[in-house]
């Protein structure tokens, strides 16, 4: 396996509805990033970690809980999810934080998640 | 508010012409600027970046930064049908901690 992997590729769920979104980079990085991508609307930035440690908090509603157990694995925890949250939940990695030009970032292909 | 814009198009060139997208930005601070291309239902894929005013130029693709204008744009020369993508520019605005600002991206169609 090469790259940044997410699991699952797609997923449905109900509002009441308990799930996780797993990314995982085989690229010896050290920083990790969630995104949300909605129709027609830019990448926003959710979640960053560096070394496993939460550096960036992007005023994230608290429905959605990320965990970093190691520097190659990051998990997006969902619960009482609503349906404005359907979108594209993207993973990245980059080498480390600092200058983006010298750590640019990697994406996986996604998680499309639909909320009923 | 930091910003990133883009036509979100779509923009429909004939195989073989130049396609140019346009980004513009509003934060005077920022400094390196991105240009990924997303298929869809794909991941995001980094075609290029440019930090310094002027030209970079990689294979078919050109970049140009003119950070007086505030404005980034991506040339795809002879440009072909598997071109055809959404074209997202983001910009660091975080003074060193990679936190990308993104535009909606354009939408290029490549008709043969």
């Amino acid at each position: 396996e090469t790259g940044v992997t997410q699991t699952p590729r797609h997923l449905v769920m109900g509002m009441t509805n308990k799930k996780s979104l797993k990314c995982e980079q085989h690229l010896g990085h050290n920083a990790m990033y969630w995104y949300k991508q909605s129709a027609k609307k830019p990448l926003e930035l959710m979640f960053v970690y560096s070394l496993e440690e939460r550096v960036e908090n992007n005023s994230v509603p608290s429905r959605f809980s990320p965990e970093c157990p190691n520097s190659s694995h990051l998990f997006l925890h969902l619960h009482t999810l609503q349906p404005e949250d359907s979108a594209l939940y993207l993973c990245a990695s980059s080498q480390d934080l600092g200058e983006s030009r010298n750590q640019p970032q990697h994406f996986g292909d996604g998680t499309r998640l639909s909320i009923l | 508010q930091k910003e990133v814009e883009q036509n979100s198009g779509p923009l429909s060139v004939p195989e073989g012409a130049i396609a140019s997208l346009n980004c513009t930005y509003s934060d005077r601070g920022s400094q390196s600027f991105f240009w990924y291309r997303q298929y869809s239902g794909k991941s995001p894929e980094l075609i290029m970046f440019i930090y310094s005013n002027g030209d970079k130029e990689d294979g078919r693709f050109t970049a140009q930064l003119n950070k007086a204008s505030q404005y980034v744009s991506l040339l795809i020369r002879d440009s072909q049908p598997s071109d055809s993508a959404t074209y997202l520019c983001a910009g660091d605005f975080s003074g060193g901690y990679n936190k990308l600002i993104f535009g909606a991206g354009t939408r290029l169609a490549v008709h043969p």
